[in-house]
Order: structure tokens, then C-alpha cells, then sequence
């Protein structure tokens, strides 16, 4: 599985939108790239996922470049409830395993 | 809307003791896992499940056992617990191993080995 790299922490005003970015420069073509995140003491929750066309969901929207090297999950309307941290997933669509590497810490801030 | 329920929430082991972390998703969900996540570091995935009657190591698999009892159940096993085996433990699961479907996860549970 290719390997992601993301900030650390970004910071995000309230009622702005987010954009977190990842950095998948060795992606293949058949993996897929996922977005969690993790709130503090809860389990990881699934937000979004993406081939290669973008997607959007009533959680956030996923935009992949065009040559899918990297890509940018959007909060369109941050709330202090999105604070978290964020993993961007790239993995291929069998085995089912999911590396976590540390993610962003994003935190909203009013 | 249950999930992923795992019992128990909390757990306070001394060395050497065993114990079995229960795991178990209403969703219908062929493949299931375990991670653990240690403090600042992000999951790591211990064992999993692509579908009932089989099981392969992950990451980390040293130390644990499991056993899918069924397809709703997926358990873990310390059977001689370890201090380094203090951590928070993630159960998920998925509609297919396979495909593209997502991981839902469970709250955890936090184990402590004294």
C-alpha cells in the first residue's frame, strides 16, 4: 500500500471550511484513497473514500489531482465537533487492511 | 444502531493474567479486525478476519489469539498478558475484505497491565 504524508496540525476557524491535504505520491492505479478520523477517545470514524473522480457526502467532499498523487478532504463548515484527528488511507481494494499513519491533528477553534 | 459493540470498556490486568476481548457488528459484515493504538501513534492492525472460518496475522500479531466464533462475533485473546500489551484495542469491520467497502469501528476497549 502506498504510503500517505500529512501535516501534523492545522488550525481552522469556525464556520470555515477545512482543507486538509495528503500527499500519495507513489499510488497505483488500483488503490483507493480514505479519509477517517479519529475524535479523542473514540473509535476511528469513516468519512469519505475515492478512486479518482471526486466525491462528496453529507460528512465532507474528497479531491483527488488528476494524476492522483494527491488529494484534499473539505469540511465545508468546520464546527468545534470536527475537532479531531484526521488519516488520510491509501490501500488497495482486497486484503481489507488499513495502515494508519499519524494523521492530521485538526483543531477548530471558535 | 449498535455497530460494532466491544466488551468491555475498561480492563485492569496484572502480568500474566489472561482475558478475551469480546467484539461483535449487526451489520452483517463478513470481514472483521483488531487493531491496538498505543499512545501518539496511529492503529496497528494485530489480527483480522476476511470472513467466518478464517483468520490471518497482521502487523502485530504476537502475544494474541483470535478466534471469529461466528459471523457476527470476532474475539482476542491475551493469554499471558504483558505490560507492553497495555493499550487501547479498536475492533472493526467490513461488508467485504475484498472491496472498496469502508471499516466501521468500535469505541474500544482500554486495557491496562499492571
Amino acid at each position: 500500500d502506498a504510503k500517505t504524508t500529512q501535516p501534523p496540525s492545522m488550525d481552522c476557524a469556525e464556520g470555515r471550511a477545512a482543507n486538509l491535504p495528503c500527499n500519495h505520491s507513489t499510488i497505483s492505479g488500483n488503490e483507493y484513497v480514505y479519509w477517517y478520523r479519529q475524535i479523542h477517545s473514540q473509535g476511528p470514524q469513516y468519512i469519505i473514500h475515492g478512486l479518482k473522480n471526486n466525491e462528496t457526502n453529507e460528512m465532507a467532499s474528497l479531491i483527488i489531482t488528476e494524476d492522483r498523487k494527491s488529494s484534499t478532504l473539505i469540511l465545508p463548515h468546520a464546527t468545534l465537533r470536527d475537532t479531531a484527528v484526521y488519516y488520510c488511507i491509501v490501500r488497495r481494494n482486497q486484503g481489507g487492511k488499513l495502515i494508519f499513519g499519524q494523521g492530521t491533528e485538526l483543531s477548530v477553534k471558535p | 444502531n449498535a455497530g460494532v459493540t466491544q466488551t468491555p470498556k475498561f480492563q485492569v490486568l496484572k502480568t500474566g493474567q489472561s482475558m478475551t476481548l469480546q467484539c461483535a457488528q449487526d451489520m452483517n459484515h463478513n470481514s472483521m479486525y483488531w487493531y491496538r493504538q498505543d499512545p501518539g501513534m496511529g492503529l496497528r492492525l494485530i489480527y483480522y478476519s476476511a470472513s467466518e472460518g478464517t483468520t490471518d496475522k497482521g502487523e502485530v500479531p504476537n502475544g494474541y489469539n483470535v478466534s471469529r466464533l461466528n459471523k457476527r462475533e470476532f474475539s482476542l485473546r491475551l493469554e499471558s498478558a504483558a505490560p507492553s500489551q497495555t493499550s487501547v484495542y479498536f475492533c472493526a469491520s467490513s461488508a467485504q475484505g475484498g472491496s472498496n467497502q469502508p471499516q466501521h469501528f468500535g469505541d474500544g476497549t482500554r486495557l491496562s497491565i499492571l
